[in-house]
């Protein structure tokens, strides 16, 4: 089965500007979830989606950022506006939802803030 | 709030000789312990988990609840194990993952 596609793979912007990042998850896979991983860190969860809900976004700082699933299945991250730390990999996972079910992760983006 | 704690960023082992990755969490509720790995270039993967008791690559790792820890254990490296190893929890019933910080091996051939 195709794995979780993440795009882009690469991104560098300036303080301040926005960027937006999206995930498209294995087929069927019913939950998503968004990590941010900063250099020498574990991955951090941001939000996790059910479908098109929010189950968990406790450590999203909503002041700038936020995620929106449409429909269920493709997401995406936005950052609007930048600050240097928010320079980190950005991790897509997805899972059928199942206790104890494994995650499956995508590439990553990485973001570098200058 | 959950926390894994892996207290070796770095561990560099000769190839055949035996590797043990520690991890200590935190007790919260019903933990349910997890190993993921990182090989270079591809992306992170989960190993073995506790409620399993399985073998993987070699690899086992038992809970140990009176010292909360799930080390991971392997009695005889092998070049490809060389990796980024994470130590994750999650309370039973809840999906969400808390990450160690990770242990980057580094098998000496």
């Amino acid at each position: 089965e195709a794995g979780v596609a993440q795009s882009p793979r690469y991104k560098i912007i300036e303080k301040r500007q926005s960027v937006a990042f999206w995930c498209n998850p294995i087929s069927g896979h019913a939950t998503l979830y968004w990590y941010q991983q900063i250099l020498g860190q574990g991955p951090k969860l941001l939000i996790q989606f059910q479908n098109n809900g929010v189950v968990d976004d406790s450590q999203l700082p909503k002041d700038r950022f936020s995620a929106e699933r449409l429909k269920g299945v493709d997401s995406t991250l936005k950052i609007q506006p930048a600050k240097l730390e928010d320079s980190a990999v950005y991790l897509c996972a997805s899972s059928n939802g199942q206790l104890s079910n494994e995650q499956y992760f995508g590439p990553g983006t990485r973001l570098t803030v200058t | 709030a959950q926390r894994v704690t892996q207290p070796e960023k770095l561990l560099s082992v000769f190839k055949g000789a035996p590797v043990e990755l520690k991890c200590n969490y935190s007790y919260s509720g019903s933990p349910e312990l997890f190993w993921y790995v990182q090989y270079s270039r591809q992306r992170l993967q989960l190993l073995l988990r506790h409620i399993s008791r399985e073998s993987i690559k070699g690899f086992t790792a038992d809970l140990n609840k009176g010292e909360t820890s799930f080390h991971l254990k392997k009695p005889f490296a092998q070049e490809e194990d060389s990796a980024m190893y994470y130590c994750v929890s999650s309370n039973f019933g809840n999906e969400k993952l808390t990450f160690g910080t990770g242990t980057r091996l580094t098998i000496i051939p």
